[in-house]
């Protein structure tokens, strides 16, 4: 069974700082996506970014972008120049196929004025 | 851009109550699911619903739960005696086709069982 792994269950930067959110996972398979959601105190769940397994190239998406190591199950997450607005709940995620996505616990991250 | 909806954002209810969630998924989208975040926790699969059937279920998705998609638009999950451990956000999702492009997610509707 897959399972995604979040170390960091919580997080502070100064705004404008650059912050590396952790994500490992683990899976028998060889084509799937890594996602990114971030969750504001709305609850509501934004795709952030997304990482096809099978391509070599990170995903960048504006501030942000991903750092996949595929061999090491590996799949942070770089917020550069951040925002106060990045305030927010970030879930790492495994999806394949037409399949159920599945969630890491989540790191809270605080951006500080 | 379409997007899903769910109705009502928030459901207050008496334990033993049956509730209904709603969603409409977007329109050309063939696979739905339905995820559960209890406050403070991840989000966790219940369902997941294609051609008017469920693929497949958690073991959350006891036979208190159902869901249906009565009338090709909406999607829907009922929980027929709710209890307070089902306080939880609910959220909707859908996607197009079979190979996993983006899941879109609903806003979610948070249950509150009292």
């Amino acid at each position: 069974a897959q399972t995604v792994t979040q170390s960091q269950p919580e997080m502070s930067v100064q705004e404008a700082e650059t912050v590396t959110l952790s994500c490992t996972y683990d899976t028998s398979e060889s084509n799937y996506y890594l996602f990114w959601y971030k969750q504001p105190p709305s609850r509501q769940m934004i795709l952030v970014i997304r990482q096809e397994a099978y391509k070599q190239q990170n995903a960048t998406e504006n501030r942000f972008s991903v750092n996949f190591q595929k061999a090491a199950k590996s799949f942070s997450l770089k917020i550069s120049d951040s925002q106060l607005g990045d305030t927010a709940m970030y879930f790492c995620a495994f999806g394949q196929g037409d399949d159920k996505i599945i969630f890491g616990k989540g790191t809270r991250l605080h951006i500080l004025p | 851009e379409p997007e899903v909806t769910q109705t009502p954002s928030h459901q207050v209810t008496q334990m033993g109550q049956e509730v209904i969630l709603r969603c409409v998924p977007i329109s050309n989208h063939l696979y739905f699911y339905w995820y559960r975040q209890i406050l403070g926790q991840k989000v966790e699969f219940l369902v997941s619903f294609y051609n008017n059937e469920i693929s497949e279920k958690s073991e959350i998705f006891d036979d208190q739960f159902s869901v249906e998609r009565p009338d090709g638009s909406n999607f829907t999950l009922k929980i027929r005696s709710t209890k307070l451990e089902d306080s939880a956000m609910y959220f909707c999702a859908s996607f197009r086709t079979s190979h996993i492009d983006e899941q879109f997610f609903g806003p979610g509707t948070r249950l509150t069982v009292l």
